[in-house]
């Protein structure tokens, strides 16, 4: 999980504002991933990416909007629609090969709207 | 679409008393169930997985059961320790693809008393 990294820790948005939050890995990993976790819950799937290029709605994915152009990289805007973006955002990626099932998590960005 | 329902929200025990966290989950054709540990404002890390195929799995002080039929798995701690204290989640996950569509329960929050 050291191979994933987000960017930034903290993030303060004012309302009506479209922010974009960073995910990256170097861990050669095909498929990515978005997660939200609120206080005191677990988390849940926002979009997630099995390879460059596509990516599918998990959840809870409206008012959020992802890109996948490179392998390594896995943004996550969190657009004016979303009505409640406070919360803690995780990535995650995992290998694409049969039997390799974990998910390793970023280290994540706490999002507050001011 | 598949629901996890984690038990107890909260646990107390004695340091060097056993901890069990049960987990049901709904979709039959799950095959993946995960379990992470996630530390105050930390990253979740996975610290035991167990497959469909496979009724029991041990690492140390950690074991995964499983039972298919009742769709149901459980997390066991024995000999616990004050650095066991920490938040756990358990998953169930269908691979879709290139990907683990993982689900989550709520979280125990588990204190080692010393």
């Amino acid at each position: 999980d050291g191979g994933i990294t987000q960017s930034p820790k903290y993030l303060f948005r004012k309302e009506g504002q479209n922010v974009t939050l960073s995910c990256e890995q170097n861990l050669n990993h095909d498929a990515m991933y978005w997660y939200r976790q609120d206080p005191g819950q677990g988390l849940r799937l926002i979009y997630y990416s099995q390879i460059v290029n596509d990516f599918q709605k998990g959840d809870i994915a409206e008012g959020y909007s992802v890109s996948r152009e490179k392998k390594e990289s896995f943004p996550l805007t969190v657009t004016s629609a979303q009505k409640n973006p406070t919360a803690f955002y995780l990535c995650a990626s995992s290998s694409r090969r049969v039997g390799t099932d974990t998910q390793y998590f970023g280290p994540g960005t706490r999002l507050t709207v001011l | 679409g598949e629901n996890v329902e984690q038990h107890p929200s909260t646990l107390s025990v004695q340091e060097g008393d056993s901890a069990v966290i049960k987990c049901t989950y709904s979709d039959s054709a799950s095959n993946y169930f995960p379990w992470y540990k996630q530390e105050l404002g930390k990253r979740p890390q996975l610290i035991i997985d167990i497959r469909s195929n496979v009724g029991e799995k041990k690492d140390q002080r950690i074991a995964v059961t499983l039972n298919k039929t009742a769709k149901h798995f459980s997390l066991h701690i024995t000999e616990t320790q004050p650095e066991d204290s920490a938040v756990y989640f358990c998953a169930a996950s269908t691979r879709i693809q290139g990907a683990q569509k993982l689900v989550f329960g709520q979280g125990t929050r588990l204190t080692i008393n010393p």
